[in-house]
């Protein structure tokens, strides 16, 4: 059964730092992998999707990697902004299902 | 439509009372999958829809959940005789297919009291 961790739980930064999310997942034969974020009380938003032949993938002021073999991927924010405030998820499918597993999430806070 | 649709939004029941939840997807989206999130928790994984047909219904946590979808769109998650466990948010997301992205509806939040 795919279970995945993410750490850490929570992170407290200053405005305009850089911050990088850790991922790790214990099945390896994964086709993909998502990153979603949740703001509190609202669904969550599929961010970057990273397909196995693929080790980066960008979008603005997110990169995410992804390391099949050793089963991590880590999402990258570059000058964090109040508004990045919330919880991000990582997110990969099961083994033999066309499902996913998610995370628990790190929930990120950015002051101004 | 534009998004995922989930209705209601909030719902409060009293235990024991049935409830059922809605999920309209994108249009065109042939996978369609349930999500349920307690207070603190990550996501819990309920059922899974390839158009009609439920492949994947591993997730559902007792006989007192049922879900069934029609015309390749509509949803809806049924739960009889509500526990004060069954309290969550339940979301919704869809994908054109399940190698692709999922798009997630608000989610409802049910409170069983």
């Amino acid at each position: 059964k795919q279970e995945v961790t993410q750490i850490p739980a929570a992170l407290s930064v200053p405005e305009g730092e850089n911050l990088v999310l850790n991922c790790s997942f214990t099945d390896s034969a994964i086709y993909n992998l998502q990153w979603f974020r949740q703001d509190p009380g609202k669904g969550l938003t599929s961010l970057l999707l990273i397909q196995s032949s693929q080790r980066e993938q960008t979008s603005g002021r997110l990169n995410a990697s992804l390391d099949k073999s050793s089963g991590r991927s880590t999402l990258y924010i570059a000058a964090s902004q109040p508004g990045d405030s919330a919880t991000y998820l990582c997110a990969v499918p099961n083994s033999g299902y066309s499902t996913l597993t998610f995370g628990k999430g790190t929930m990120l806070l950015v002051s101004p | 439509g534009a998004g995922v649709s989930q209705s209601p939004s909030n719902k409060v029941t009293e235990k024991g009372k049935d409830v059922e939840l809605r999920c309209d997807p994108i249009s065109g989206h042939t996978a369609l999958y349930w999500y349920r999130q307690r207070l603190g928790q990550g996501l819990e994984f309920l059922i899974y829809f390839q158009g009609n047909s439920a492949p994947d219904k591993s997730g559902l946590p007792s006989d007192r959940f049922s879900a069934e979808r029609t015309g390749e769109s509509v949803s809806t998650l049924t739960i009889q005789r509500t526990q004060q466990e069954d309290s969550a948010v339940y979301l919704c997301a869809s994908s054109p297919g399940t190698e692709s992205r999922y798009t997630f509806g608000s989610g409802t939040r049910l409170t069983v009291v």
